[in-house]
């Protein structure tokens, strides 16, 4: 079964700290993986997205990483910001064309504290 | 970027009301076009996808009779909720891709529907 796991459920840093989020999929096959940011009542928006051939992709401070390998993705946040504060959903894509299927994350909430 | 707008934003309306649901892609052709679900505090569910001038592929579960699907145009996408109860109060949020399927979807704001 295609699964995407996030950790931590929930985290809460202060302003200016970097943190880390997970993600561990078990999707098959693989085709790509995307990281969205979503703010609270609104729609997804995306960040990155990485193929099987990248490890690292950057959206100014914010930093993916992949190995394909472990199946495993984090993103980086470099000294947060208030308005880092969201929902970041780990999404991963098997197939292609008109058979992708997409597979979400439960997400991560961050909250960023003054 | 890539826009799609979706409308209304937030819907309140009695049991028993149809609600009718619009996702516009702005500025690119959307082949397909993406309905989700999301319940507090969980991930978003896909509820159907709708493929311009076909009728839509409904996930398991999903009652097709319950929630109308028409993709019309290659840039817009409804979802009526038919016969709307308090147990179909949810965010509702679309998503649309062109016609490369490498891109990102795009999703709209969503709509928050609350059913009396």
């Amino acid at each position: 079964k295609n699964q995407v796991e996030q950790s931590p459920q929930s985290l809460i840093i202060l302003e200016g700290k970097n943190c880390t989020l997970q993600c561990n999929y078990t999707v098959s096959p693989f085709s790509n993986l995307r990281w969205y940011k979503q703010d609270t009542g609104r729609g997804p928006v995306s960040l990155t997205i990485m193929t099987f051939s990248e490890n690292t992709k950057s959206n100014g401070r914010y930093t993916a990483t992949l190995d394909a390998d472990t199946k495993q993705s984090s993103l980086h946040i470099t000294a947060s910001q208030l308005s880092d504060s969201a929902s970041y959903i780990c999404v991963v894509i098997s197939g292609s064309g008109g058979y992708q299927k997409v597979t979400f994350g439960t997400g991560t909430k961050l909250q960023v504290i003054p | 970027g890539a826009v799609v707008s979706q409308h209304p934003s937030w819907v309140i309306c009695k049991s028993g009301t149809s609600v009718k649901i619009e996702c516009r892609s702005l500025d690119f052709q959307a082949t397909t076009m993406f309905w989700y679900r999301q319940f507090p505090k969980q991930s978003l569910m896909l509820m159907a996808t709708s493929n311009e001038g076909s009728k839509a592929t409904y996930e398991q579960g999903v009652e097709k009779d319950k929630f109308l699907i028409n993709h019309a145009s290659l840039t817009l996408s409804t979802l009526t909720v038919t016969s709307a109860h308090p147990e179909d109060s949810s965010f509702y949020i679309c998503s649309a891709r062109d016609m490369d399927s490498n891109q990102p979807q795009h999703f709209g704001d969503g709509t928050r529907l609350s059913i009396l």
